[in-house]
C-alpha cells in the first residue's frame, strides 16, 4: 500500500536553531497534508499543499512541496520552545476511499 | 463554541469487556474518521465515513466496529477480540471527504487501558 516515510525520527535543537523535517513517499502524491501534534494532545492541521514545486509560508514556518509531487518538507526558522512537539505529514492513501496516511512524523525537542 | 469532542479522556476496562467511545462534532462535517496512535507513533486508521449512514475499514478495522446513524455522531466499539486494545484513540472529522476541503480537525482523544 502507500507508504509515507519521514526523516528524521527524532530531533533535539537549541533554541534558536533551526529545524527541518522530510517526508518522503513511494508514489506521486496529489496533495499532502501537514500536523502537529503537542506532547499529551492531539493533532492540529497546519497547511495542505497542492501544486508542484509550491512553497507557503506561515510566519518562521515554511512548507515546500517537490517538484515531482514525491517529497516534501517542512523548515522551522529560529525555534521556539513552543515549537515542541510532533510532526506529521498526511497524503493520500493508495487504495479507492482511503482518505489520508499518515508519516510516523519526526518529534521535535527545542532545548531553552 | 463549535468543536469536535471525545469521551471519556480515560477509560480503564478489563480483558474481555467491549468498550465503546464516543465522539461527537457540531462542525456540520460530512467525513469522520477515527485513528489508533501507540506511544512514539504515528495515526494508524481504522475506520472511515464519508457521510451519514455509511462507513468503510481501514487499515486496522480488526476487533473493531463502529455506526454513523447522525451526521454529528461516530462511536467506535472495541470489542473483546481487539487484541491489543490498550491505545490513545483519536476521533477526527473533515468539511468533505476529498480535496480542497478535507483537512481534518481532531477531538482530544480517548486514553484507553486494557487490564
Amino acid at each position: 500500500g502507500q507508504q509515507v516515510m519521514q526523516i528524521p525520527q527524532y530531533q533535539h535543537v537549541q533554541e534558536g536553531e533551526d529545524f527541518t523535517t522530510y517526508c518522503n513517499s513511494s508514489t506521486t502524491l496529489s496533495n499532502i497534508q501537514w500536523y502537529k501534534q503537542r506532547p499529551g494532545g492531539h493533532p492540529v492541521f497546519l497547511i495542505q499543499l497542492v501544486k508542484s514545486g509550491e512553497v507557503k509560508k506561515q510566519k518562521r514556518l515554511t512548507f515546500q512541496f517537490g517538484e515531482a509531487k514525491k517529497n516534501s518538507s517542512l523548515h522551522i526558522t529560529a525555534t521556539q520552545t513552543t515549537d515542541v512537539g510532533t510532526y506529521f505529514c498526511a497524503g493520500p492513501g493508495k487504495n479507492y476511499g482511503q482518505n489520508f496516511v499518515f508519516g510516523p512524523g519526526t518529534r521535535l525537542s527545542v532545548l531553552p | 463554541d463549535g468543536g469536535i469532542t471525545q469521551s471519556p479522556k480515560y477509560l480503564f476496562r478489563k480483558e474481555g469487556q467491549n468498550v465503546t467511545l464516543s465522539c461527537e462534532q457540531n462542525l456540520n462535517h460530512d467525513a469522520m474518521y477515527w485513528y489508533r496512535q501507540d506511544p512514539g507513533q504515528g495515526l494508524r486508521l481504522i475506520y472511515y465515513s464519508q457521510i451519514v449512514n455509511d462507513f468503510q475499514k481501514g487499515d486496522i478495522a480488526e476487533g473493531y466496529s463502529v455506526s454513523r446513524e447522525k451526521k454529528e455522531s461516530f462511536p467506535l466499539t472495541v470489542t473483546s477480540a481487539q487484541k491489543n486494545p490498550t491505545a490513545f484513540y483519536l476521533c477526527a472529522s473533515s468539511p468533505s471527504w476529498g480535496p480542497p476541503d478535507n483537512e481534518q480537525f481532531f477531538g482530544p482523544g480517548t486514553r484507553l487501558t486494557v487490564l
